[in-house]
């Protein structure tokens, strides 16, 4: 069973990157079936889809959020991260690592982290 | 961009009630659809995937319909556990969540 876990600092001061790091266990990310996502749940409102990386580095962007955000893998450490800069309040959120089976394993996000807070505040 | 439309947003229920949701996309998904459960302070739980399939360990009286442009997620008979968030999200061409629907006691 595959488990997610993300990680990075809870509080980001605005104009600055937002990093954040998701480690995989129990399964490898270097496998051509799966994507491996970032999505974000605002406060009070829904869930945002952020992007998606696969295994060789090749990455999609939401339009909304693409000009600020680029995202990264590290097959070495079973791992993949995001960054999200120029960051303002509205960037607050809980942000979820997940797997996403995508067409090829169609099961849409199966797995998920438990998800980090991120708070961007001076 | 394909947008992705709920309704309700909130739904009173009570136990043993029928419940259906219904998701619109802006343009046809084909089946490339899932539905999920939120639940406060938690990650979201895969329900359904491709419209219609049930995911393991997810209970029967979940189900799915539709493809194209419009969806249901039906609940044949409410249960407690089942006080809850659902999202639809369209994964044809990128991914898009729609706004949520708040299944609340009524």
């Amino acid at each position: 069973q595959v488990q997610l876990k993300e990680s990075g600092p809870g509080l980001v001061k605005p104009s600055q990157t937002l990093s954040l790091t998701c480690s995989v266990s129990g399964g490898s990310i270097s496998t051509v079936s799966y994507y491996w996502s970032w999505i974000r749940h605002l406060p009070g409102k829904g869930l945002e889809w952020i992007g998606y990386i696969n295994y060789n580095g090749n990455s999609y962007y939401n339009p909304s959020l693409k000009s600020r955000v680029t995202m990264s893998v590290d097959s070495s450490k079973n791992q993949f991260s995001l960054k999200l800069s120029s960051v303002t309040a509205a960037d607050t959120a809980v942000y979820y690592c997940a797997r996403d089976g995508g067409q090829v394993v169609p099961v849409a996000f199966d797995s998920w982290g438990h998800g980090t807070m991120v708070a961007v505040s001076a | 961009d394909i947008q992705m439309t709920q309704s309700p947003s909130t739904l009173s229920a009570s136990v043993g009630d029928r419940v259906t949701i219904t998701c619109r996309a802006s343009q046809s998904i084909d089946r490339w659809l899932a539905w999920y459960q939120q639940k406060p302070g938690k990650a979201p739980k895969l329900l359904i995937y491709k419209a219609s399939n049930l995911e393991t360990g997810v209970p029967s009286r979940f189900s799915g319909s539709g493809s194209g442009t419009e969806f249901t997620l039906t609940i044949s008979s409410l249960q407690p556990d089942d006080f809850a968030t659902y999202y639809c999200q369209q994964y044809h061409t990128l991914r898009t969540f729609g706004q949520g629907t708040t299944v609340e006691i009524k």
